[in-house]
């Protein structure tokens, strides 16, 4: 059962633009909404994490936007740099329980200068 | 910064034998988690260790997996009798609190010939 679906697989996107990568989760009892930075030989870095009390979070160039209604969540990287290029994991958590991590597929974003 | 380490970084065993993975979480955290992510997939969740026992664990995490806490510092992962499919990069993770974010470490990659 995949639970989190992320979109698109790959992204290319010039130096300065914007990079939007896209989640869809299916459980209700999600209630924490993290997203990791990845990159190569490394362990996932959380980057920017929201609860679905707010409907947005910015944290410097990055943004989460939430939709609750539509169980969607996508993260923003506005001005995106060289360095930016990496994978991206969406995941998600339930408070009950164990807060266990159900991850995205992951989303390689590549900028070029 | 507290960081979590893992060792050995990498692991390279033959089919049937066992292997233990090492992690050192953060000093104070007292939620323990191991992933696994096979090459190019997602990360995957394997188990939670809370007080001192397992508080979750997935389909994959079967009778040749188990975990210990041996000391205050240490948490391990053993598999007793590696499979090919078992060759990933293996993730420890540890959070503070329940309600907190899980950091991380490098990883390990188990390689299975």
């Amino acid at each position: 059962q995949q639970q989190v679906k992320q979109s698109p697989q790959s992204l290319i996107v010039q130096k300065g633009g914007i990079s939007i990568i896209n989640c869809a989760y299916e459980n209700t009892a999600f209630d924490y909404f993290p997203w990791y930075q990845q990159f190569p030989g490394k362990g996932p870095a959380l980057l920017i994490a929201i609860r679905p009390d707010v409907s947005e979070k910015k944290e410097g160039r990055f943004t989460i936007s939430f939709n609750k209604s539509a169980k969607q969540f996508s993260l923003h990287i506005m001005d995106s740099q060289p360095g930016d290029s990496a994978t991206y994991f969406c995941a998600a958590s339930a408070s009950e329980g164990n807060n266990r991590l159900a991850f995205g597929k992951g989303n390689q974003v590549v900028v070029i200068p | 910064e507290p960081e979590v380490t893992q060792t050995p970084s990498h692991q390279v065993t033959q089919m049937g034998q066992e292997v233990i993975l090492r992690c050192v979480p953060i000093s104070n955290h007292l939620y323990f988690y191991w992933y696994r992510q096979i090459l190019g997939q997602k990360v995957e969740f394997l188990v939670s260790f809370y007080n001192n026992e397992i508080s979750e664990k997935s389909e994959i995490f079967d009778d040749q997996f188990s975990v210990e806490r041996p000391d205050g510092s240490n948490f391990t992962l053993k598999i007793r009798s590696t499979k090919l499919e078992d060759s990933a990069m293996y993730f420890c993770a540890s959070k503070l609190q329940r309600y907190n974010e899980q950091f991380f470490g490098p990883g390990t990659r188990l390689t299975v010939l």
